[in-house]
């Protein structure tokens, strides 16, 4: 059974860095997708965006500028990086399997990110 | 404002049946794309209730079911039980933004 496992900080200061990490267990890394999703307090699941498991990338363009994902194939994991944080990105962020056809198999169980000073 | 859209919200007493509904366009759900449902219950991580052309994982009643016409797709819930309350999301590919796009969420609440 795969499993996945988010881990990074619960608070991050405003215009600062989020770093957050997913570690996988279980399954394989080659063939999938490795993608994030959050959601804000009250708010609905935004799909941020993907890795494959040889590194090629697809962001939301609502956020291109900021984030950036990276894959380590030999730790199995995979990882999130968003700049320039304000409170809008106060949110449970959530790292998940994705198939060719788009379905996000596998989920984590989630981290709540809190962007205050 | 959801790539997707959804009813906030939809209610049905035990027993009946509720339909909640995913609308999209022709660059996701109309350009052939996959629809899939996830249930969400406060405090835990989305879970695939519906996947493809009307699958469910193993463990999903089928009292679950997915169809899709042109650019929309619904998710029929029949013999509704109080544990059915829960949100609902649907999700698709758009190869506009080149990514998953997610419905905005329907709150189902059991009468």
């Amino acid at each position: 059974q795969v499993q996945l496992q988010e881990s990074g900080p619960g608070l991050v200061k405003p215009s600062e860095t989020l770093s957050l990490t997913c570690t996988v267990s279980g399954g394989s890394i080659s063939g999938y997708f490795w993608s994030w999703i959050r959601q804000p307090p009250g708010k609905g699941l935004e799909w941020l965006g993907h890795v494959s498991y040889s590194g090629s990338t697809s962001y939301n363009p609502s956020l291109k500028s900021r984030i950036s994902l990276s894959v380590d194939t030999s730790k199995r994991q995979f990882s999130l990086k968003l700049t320039s944080l304000t409170a809008a990105d106060t949110a449970v962020y959530y790292c998940a399997r994705e198939t060719a056809t788009r379905l996000l198999d596998f989920w984590g169980q989630g981290t709540l990110v809190t962007v205050a000073s | 404002q959801s790539v997707l859209t959804q009813p906030p919200s939809v209610s049905g007493a035990p027993g009946q049946r509720v339909s909640i509904s995913c609308t999209g366009s022709s660059s996701n759900i109309g350009a052939g794309y996959d629809v899939n449902w996830y249930q969400v219950l406060p405090g835990t991580a989305p879970k695939v209730l519906i996947y493809g052309r009307n699958n469910r994982p193993s463990g999903v009643p089928d009292r679950f079911s997915g169809s899709k016409s042109g650019t929309s797709a619904s998710l029929a819930i029949t013999g509704l039980q109080a544990d059915d309350e829960a949100d609902y999301y649907c999700q698709s590919y758009d190869n506009t933004l080149s990514g998953s796009v997610f419905g905005g969420g329907t709150k189902l609440t059991v009468l």
